[in-house]
């Protein structure tokens, strides 16, 4: 069963403006961190931003933050003011509970037109 | 991504031949792993490694081995080596939130 799903295989977002980058996921844990990772055409992964299961305030890093709807199992990777270095395919994934298995979404691929 | 060697970065392989890809980590991190992506997908666990010593089938581990040989290596070994092996590798470590990625190694199975 797929615990990670992104559902929005790409967009494309004018320069300046914001995107908001669906992720939505699948378990039975209490205890679980969900994150994004950035990877630019020349195909590194950058970890981007956390947030924990318990953590009650939203996740933000710079330009990035995370909003996080635990009741829909929802974990949104907001960009504000976004610049053409932001164009890049952007991965959710999720660590359950006390096992250390990291698992990945399927990407969304941004698009920045100036 | 200093922290995280990955060797080689490129490869090409004859169906059947076998290769041991290797991957090493400098901060102190217990937990490693080894993910494919192919082309326009997403990471695809084959192995991961919470801390030394132990190993974990991922989403795909078919047809791969890995070996956690102390806290700082994790290799991920191809006994024979099939077209379907195609893709790109990737090693990760982990500690607590911080993550990081070696470079990749893409490997072509002919």
């Amino acid at each position: 069963a797929q615990k990670i799903t992104q559902t929005q295989p790409g967009m494309f977002v004018q320069e300046k403006e914001a995107v908001t980058l669906d992720c939505t996921y699948d378990t039975s844990d209490q205890s679980y961190g969900l994150f994004w990772y950035k990877q630019p055409s020349s195909g590194e992964m950058i970890f981007l931003i956390y947030q924990g299961s318990y953590d009650e305030q939203n996740a933000t890093e710079g330009r990035y933050s995370l909003n996080f709807q635990k009741a829909r199992k929802s974990a949104n990777l907001v960009i504000s003011a976004s610049q053409l270095g932001d164009s890049a395919m952007y991965f959710c994934a999720m660590r359950e509970g006390s096992d250390y298995k990291l698992s990945f979404g399927a990407g969304t691929t941004v698009t920045v037109r100036a | 991504n200093a922290g995280v060697t990955q060797t080689p970065k490129f490869q090409v392989l004859k169906t059947g031949q076998s290769m041991t890809l290797q991957c090493a980590q400098d901060m102190n991190h217990n937990s490693m792993y080894w993910y494919r992506q192919d082309p326009g997908m997403g990471l695809r666990l084959i192995y991961y490694s919470a801390s030394e010593g132990t190993t974990d089938k991922g989403e795909v581990p078919n047809g791969y081995n890995v070996s956690r040989l102390n806290k700082r290596e994790f290799s991920l070994r191809l006994e024979s080596a099939a077209p379907s092996q195609t893709s790109v590798y990737f090693c990760a470590s982990l500690r607590g939130v911080m993550t990081f990625f070696g470079q990749g190694t893409r490997l072509t199975v002919v």
